[in-house]
């Protein structure tokens, strides 16, 4: 399979709690963005890196969220602290560097926070 | 501003009906990429199309079909005789090429389509 891939699909914790979540790119593609979509709304932009570099954070990234992508290759998605409203799916895509290529999507990440 | 409106939240249709879900933007960049995305029950978005803002030509995809006006700041997605696979949440999205940042898409709020046999 060659597309996006996110781990873990599902993460329940309590709150208070750290997460952690991956996502590998799909293999040639420079640009991957982090997405959160809450139930009924659409994805809303948090992040994105071109290469390892991050070049624009959403102003929906707290302190309690950071985002590496190390080496240009796959990126994490770290909460801490969790909170009962980052309950939301995240999802993460992932596109060419050159041209306006379309964003591919991963399958996302279920955060429940009890 | 930037923002998508998808003033549909529900449609619910018989199979091989037609369906048209509704898709009006804001933005202020004269430049800008609108999308159509479908996220089926597995929750993974599916790429549908991309138009850019010179191009209002409409676009036919077997059953699928694009009509862009930017006289309404418009971009319908029509399903031509439906079917149950088509079953999923469409979603809208705008890309505005300099306001926007590092193409972020701006979503709409969906509209869930529930096509029945």
């Amino acid at each position: 399979d060659t597309g996006v891939s996110q781990n873990p699909r599902h993460k329940i914790t309590k709150r208070g709690q750290n997460v952690t979540f991956r996502c590998d790119p799909i293999s040639e593609h420079n640009r991957l963005y982090w997405y959160r979509q809450t139930l009924g709304q659409g994805p809303e932009f948090l992040t994105y890196f071109q290469n390892e570099a991050q070049l624009e954070k959403s102003r929906l990234l707290s302190d309690r969220f950071s985002a590496e992508r190390p080496k240009g290759s796959f990126s994490t998605l770290e909460i801490q602290r969790t909170e009962q409203g980052d309950s939301a799916m995240y999802l993460c895509a992932s596109s060419l560097e050159v041209g306006l290529d379309e964003q591919f999507f991963g399958p996302g990440t279920r955060l429940t926070v009890l | 501003a930037q923002k998508v409106t998808q003033a549909q939240t529900e449609i619910s249709v018989v199979e091989k009906e037609d369906v048209t879900l509704d898709c009006v933007y804001e933005t202020r960049d004269t430049t800008y990429y609108l999308f159509w995305y479908k996220q089926p029950p597995s929750g993974e978005l599916v790429f549908l199309i991309r138009r850019n803002s010179f191009d209002e030509q409409n676009e036919i995809s077997g059953r699928y079909s694009w009509n862009f006006q930017k006289s309404t700041s418009s971009f319908n997605f029509t399903i031509t005789a439906s079917q149950v696979v088509d079953s999923a949440v469409y979603f809208c999205a705008i890309l505005p090429m300099f306001s926007g940042g590092y193409n972020k898409l701006i979503f709409g709020a969906g509209t869930r389509l529930a096509v029945h046999p």
